[in-house]
């Protein structure tokens, strides 16, 4: 088995700030994927990498950039923290197309 | 582009009811459909899969049969419990769209003892 670990679990920031989310995976996946949650909306694919180096947009990939530092790790930046993007952030990863994605626990963002 | 739909946004039901989630999707190819579940303050986990019209999945007392004539995917369970309460998804992945998969909007399913 694996798991997947994203920090923190609460953020907290001020509109106009840059903020940054972690994750990492030890199930030796080659794709990562993160995700935005929003009530009553389901989830919204920010960004995707299919390998290492890999950077693929999603459907809501504007305000946000994404680095694959490494097989194990994705960030996510929100380059200015909106008041209406409160959301969870979900990190997710897979062997590849069409295999079960395994998501993290989520982080909280709140911008005050 | 692709979508799913899911009309019921919550249900309600009594321990051992029969339990239907309508999942309805649109695609230009031929997609691989998906139920995932999330409780509480976790990620969304993945229930089962279906590739090919009339392949049923299945995993945990919860089923879906693939149906190309209606574009459906409806999740249904025959006695639910209250541990079943839970946010359930349908997403589908499309090979025209590479690795991504478009969820539904989710539907919040309470169970009462």
């Amino acid at each position: 088995g694996g798991i997947i670990t994203q920090t923190p679990k609460f953020l907290i920031g001020q509109e106009g700030q840059k903020l940054t989310l972690k994750c990492q995976q030890n199930f030796n996946h080659d794709t990562m994927y993160w995700y935005r949650q929003d009530s009553g909306k389901g989830l919204r694919l920010i960004y995707y990498s299919i390998t290492e180096n890999d950077l693929q947009k999603g459907d809501l990939s504007e305000g946000y950039d994404a680095s694959r530092e490494k097989k194990s790790s994705f960030s996510l930046t929100v380059t200015s923290a909106q008041k209406n993007e409160m959301a969870v952030f979900l990190c997710a990863s897979s062997l590849g197309q069409y295999a079960e994605q395994f998501f993290g626990p989520g982080t909280r963002l709140t911008v005050l | 582009g692709d979508s799913v739909t899911q009309t019921e946004g919550q249900v309600a039901l009594s321990e051992e009811d029969f339990l239907t989630i309508h999942c309805n999707y649109s695609a230009s190819g031929y997609p691989a459909l998906f139920w995932y579940v999330q409780y509480p303050g976790e990620g969304p986990q993945f229930l089962f899969r279906a590739s090919r019209d009339k392949e049923k999945g299945s995993s945990r007392g919860f089923e879906a049969t693939y149906d190309k004539g209606t574009t459906s995917f409806h999740l249904r369970k025959a006695s639910v419990q209250e541990s079943d309460s839970a946010v359930y998804y349908c997403a589908l992945g499309d090979i025209n769209m590479g690795y991504k998969l478009t969820f539904g909007t989710g539907t919040s399913l309470l169970v009462d003892p």
